[in-house]
């Protein structure tokens, strides 16, 4: 089975730093998706980026990118200039290409990020 | 991106009654709808899995009996809680993911809070 280890409960990043989230999975898949979601405390689940493991690219959205080791099963995220309304827990996920698992997606346990002003 | 509503956002019931949770896909045809539940400070538990017009498929120790699940259209699934109990009390989030686009992507309802006294 898949599954999901964030390693860090808790962050703190000064703002206008950069800051690093990590992410390891394990799996015996070679075809999946990750994902990283942002929950402020609104706890709407907003998606922030998300990778193809068939890609060797790794996936960048303006301030966010993450950095993939497929080898590793490690994906952690970067958040570069941080700002106040970053501050949010943030999920690593997993999602099977497989047709049979039905889209379920595998979350983290979450990371919660304090921007520090 | 594609959006998700939820409704109520949230309620506040008697112990013993029914409570009924709509989650609608407003711009995409939601093939298939994932209902989650979120403990304080916790990851999202996935409770179960609806494709439209068919039976949910349920989490290990879930009790359909007790959370109905209906998908009867591509826009719109709804979670009941049956006669609900103060342990019913959660934050209840729905998820959907479409035929259109971005089905390797969840997108996420805002979530309903409910307490039961």
């Amino acid at each position: 089975a898949q599954t999901v280890t964030q390693s860090q409960p808790e962050m703190s990043v000064q703002e206008a730093e950069t800051v690093t989230l990590s992410c390891t999975y394990d799996t015996s898949e070679s075809d999946y998706y990750l994902f990283w979601y942002k929950q402020p405390p609104s706890r709407q689940m907003i998606l922030v980026i998300r990778q193809e493991a068939y890609k060797q690219q790794n996936a960048t959205e303006n301030r966010f990118s993450v950095n993939f080791q497929k080898a590793a099963k490690s994906f952690s995220l970067k958040i570069s200039d941080s700002q106040l309304g970053d501050a949010a827990m943030y999920f690593c996920a997993y999602r099977s290409l497989d047709m049979n698992r039905d889209d379920k997606i595998i979350f983290g346990k979450g990371t919660r990020l304090h921007i520090l002003p | 991106g594609a959006v998700v509503s939820q409704h109520p956002s949230r309620v506040i019931c008697k112990s013993g009654t029914s409570v009924k949770i709509e989650c609608r896909s407003l711009d995409f045809q939601a093939t298939t709808m994932f209902w989650y539940r979120q403990f304080p400070k916790q990851s999202l538990m996935l409770m179960a899995t609806s494709n439209e017009g068919s039976k949910a498929t349920y989490e290990q120790g879930v009790e359909k009996d007790k959370f109905l699940i209906n998908h009867a259209s591509l826009t719109l699934s709804t979670l009941t809680v049956t006669s609900a109990h103060p342990e019913d009390s959660s934050f209840y989030i729905c998820s959907a993911s479409g035929s259109s686009g971005s089905r390797e992507t969840q997108y996420f309802g805002p979530g309903t809070r409910l307490l039961v006294l």
